[in-house]
């Protein structure tokens, strides 16, 4: 299975902020790497998927980079509803595996 | 509008069985595989295997072989998660899901809490 590590596992950003978290993959999967979002008590929401493309509805401030290992998603100009858990996941395979998630808190 | 509608929350004794739902509306059932993963308290996202409704093929996370068994029923768009001999740390919400690029869908979670 195809392992997916994620960082950090936690943050504290202000409002404004430019946040980044990375993922990186235990071996190349092209661009098969969606972000989600999560929220307690939720299902994971999608917010990037193919690792820059950006699922409909999501705000443009959230964007996508990476192929092969090291992938990326940046929060531009954090805002308060932007707080939750984001986990990196692989569709490299139909086997799927997540990253450990990054915890966003708002300062 | 595509839906992913999961069955209730469940309770039940170490050692019991406990069956999913997972009923899939708004697209075509056997064009995407359902996944279920699963989210202990406090914890990720755990891939646990996926099933392909078109032909039932099922295919396990290493994790989860043996104790899990996943179906899928044409006749009612509708996949299951079978779980037998529970213990206590299958105390979890249990999501079913679509994920193909865009189309990506969840349900709203399943909690199976273990407790004697």
């Amino acid at each position: 299975d195809i392992q997916l590590t994620q960082s950090p596992s936690s943050l504290s950003a202000s409002v404004g902020d430019r946040v980044t978290v990375t993922c990186r993959a235990g071996q190349s999967i092209s661009r098969y790497l969606n972000w989600y979002q999560q929220k307690p008590g939720k299902a994971p929401k999608l917010v990037i998927y193919t690792a820059s493309s950006l699922q409909s509805g999501v705000p443009s401030r959230f964007s996508g980079s990476g192929s092969g290992t090291d992938f990326t998603l940046t929060i531009n100009t954090l805002q308060p509803e932007d707080f939750g858990t984001y986990y990196c996941q692989q569709s490299y395979t139909a086997r799927l595996s997540f990253g450990g998630g990054t915890k966003v808190e708002i300062k | 509008e595509v839906q992913l509608g999961q069955s209730g929350t469940e309770v039940k004794k170490p050692g019991a069985t406990v069956k999913l739902s997972c009923k899939v509306s708004g697209y075509t059932f056997t064009d995407s595989y359902i996944h279920w993963v699963r989210q202990a308290p406090g914890k990720g996202l755990e891939w646990m295997g996926l099933v392909e409704p078109e032909d039932g093929k099922v295919t396990y996370a290493q994790n989860f072989e043996g104790r899990f068994t996943i179906t899928a029923d044409m006749s009612t768009d509708t996949a299951y998660m079978e779980l037998s001999s529970l213990r206590s740390d299958d105390t979890a919400i249990y999501f079913c899901a679509t994920i193909h690029d865009s189309h990506n869908y969840w349900g709203q979670g399943t909690l199976v809490t273990v407790s004697s």
